[in-house]
């Protein structure tokens, strides 16, 4: 059972908005501002996405947002394209005991 | 550019030591703020980070793995080896190498390598 709990499973029709939701505790998503996203295809390495809960790596298209409220991470991908259809993981810091968690993994569908 | 590379044996029996090694390029290890973590992902499964070192030699460990984890470091050689002991088949994973912004994120990712445990 993973530290953070995410959907199993979203879809949405091409040019939709989809939101994945990351569920945690104050001890890390609460407590840290350092919630990142990564996406991956399938038999592919992870991809950072989204990373201090809202900030885009260069070359990340602005269709993928982040935010937080309390112990709630959440990942927006607006405009959905059929290459954005992946699984997706949220992470948290969680202290200098435990150091990072994983979301569970959320399979996004593009109807 | 960044770039990352994961080596070792892909299958090992159990109760053996696995050695991985991540060479990487495009980074120091001796930069202020660089680190370099382990991260695993059993088939059909979740990520599960497991070690972190960093640019000043600090070693990190996942509280569930520790005692069973070393990672360390080679500077002039820009690699980072972890080992594992006492393997079981419930550790068949694809192992990750990836570049860690300290308490942050992970930036950067190696492809993988797949290690099946197994007699």
């Amino acid at each position: 059972q993973s530290a953070l709990t995410q959907p199993r499973s979203v879809s949405g029709s091409p040019g939709q908005s989809v939101t994945i939701s990351c569920t945690g505790t104050s001890s890390d998503v609460g407590g840290y501002n350092y919630v990142s996203w990564y996406q991956q295809h399938p038999g592919k390495a992870p991809k950072l996405m989204i990373y201090d809960v809202s900030k885009r790596p260069s070359g990340v298209p602005d269709r993928f947002s982040g935010s937080k409220s309390g112990n709630t991470a959440s990942l927006t991908i607006s405009g959905l394209q059929a290459e954005d259809e992946a699984d997706y993981y949220c992470c948290s810091y969680a202290g200098s005991y435990t150091f990072w968690v994983f979301g569970g993994g959320t399979k996004l569908t593009v109807l | 550019q960044v770039t990352l590379r994961e080596s070792g044996p892909a299958l090992v029996k159990p109760t053996q030591t696995l050695t991985l090694t991540c060479t990487f390029s495009g980074f120091s290890l001796s930069t202020s703020g660089m680190c370099v973590s382990w991260i695993r992902q059993p088939p059909g499964k979740a990520l599960e980070w497991l070690a972190l070192i960093d640019w000043d030699d600090d070693k990190y460990y996942s509280t569930s793995l520790k005692t069973r984890l070393t990672i360390s470091k080679d500077t002039s050689k820009n690699q980072v080896v972890l080992t594992m002991t006492n393997m079981d088949p419930v550790d068949t994973a694809t192992y990750y190498c990836a570049r860690t912004r300290i308490s942050s994120y992970f930036d950067y990712w190696g492809q993988g390598t797949l290690v099946t445990v197994s007699s």
